[in-house]
């Protein structure tokens, strides 16, 4: 299968403070990444769709101004959180495929804002 | 509005015998289904797909069965290990939505020894 990658795997920051996430196709290159999120007993949450050279599409309901997205190349998206709550704590996940069928997901990031 | 459903939160086997895991879909337009299994604190890992032309996948231990008409599938596992024990998500997707996934609430398996 492919491999996918993130770091960093935890991070621990101050409320306020703005923390970027990158996702890496490591083996091979993808146009389309998706970033989700999962709180603890609860399902994988679609956040958005990140495009290779355009703007991402977001899921209703998430903010674009806060979950920044750029997908600066064909093996790189990053999630920037920006001003970071509290309630911003959980485990964001991105995903990407080579054929639009199957994603592969990275091992995720666990986000802890004090 | 939870398009894809797992209703059984949890579900405990014992070793070498089969689990079954189900998922049910509402939405008649998803043509790619996907099982995954998913460790606490990492990313989930890939097992095994579908399409909607298709009823039946099998991957060694693994294999999915699709019912459209019921729009039900499920994943069986035989035979089942202790190293299967980790939570099973299915997933749907569209084929023009670009690969978005939308994903069902887990299933805990626990494969006892």
């Amino acid at each position: 299968g492919a491999v996918v990658s993130q770091h960093p795997s935890w991070v621990i920051c101050k409320s306020g403070t703005s923390v970027k996430i990158e996702c890496r196709s490591l083996d091979f290159q993808a146009t389309t990444m998706f970033w989700y999120r999962q709180f603890p007993k609860q399902s994988l949450m679609l956040m958005a769709t990140s495009n290779e050279g355009s703007k991402a599409t977001y899921e209703q309901g998430v903010e674009k101004d806060k979950f920044l997205i750029n997908h600066a190349s064909l093996t790189l998206s990053t999630l920037t959180v920006t001003s970071a709550h509290p309630e911003d704590s959980s485990f964001y996940i991105c995903s990407a495929g080579r054929q639009l069928e199957t994603q592969y997901f990275g091992p995720g990031t666990r986000l802890l804002v004090l | 509005d939870q398009q894809v459903k797992q209703n059984s939160p949890s579900l405990s086997v014992q070793e070498g015998r089969i689990s079954i895991l189900n998922c049910d879909y509402t939405n008649s337009m998803f043509d790619y289904f996907l099982w995954y299994k998913k460790y606490p604190a990492e990313g989930p890992t890939f097992l095994i797909s579908i399409s909607s032309i298709k009823d039946k996948n099998e991957d060694g231990r693994f294999t999915v069965f699709l019912n459209k008409s019921a729009k039900h599938l499920s994943l069986h596992i035989v035979p089942s290990q202790p190293g299967d024990s980790a939570v099973y998500f299915c997933a749907a997707s569209r084929g023009n939505q670009g690969g978005k996934l939308i994903f069902g609430q887990g299933t805990e398996l626990s494969v006892k020894p």
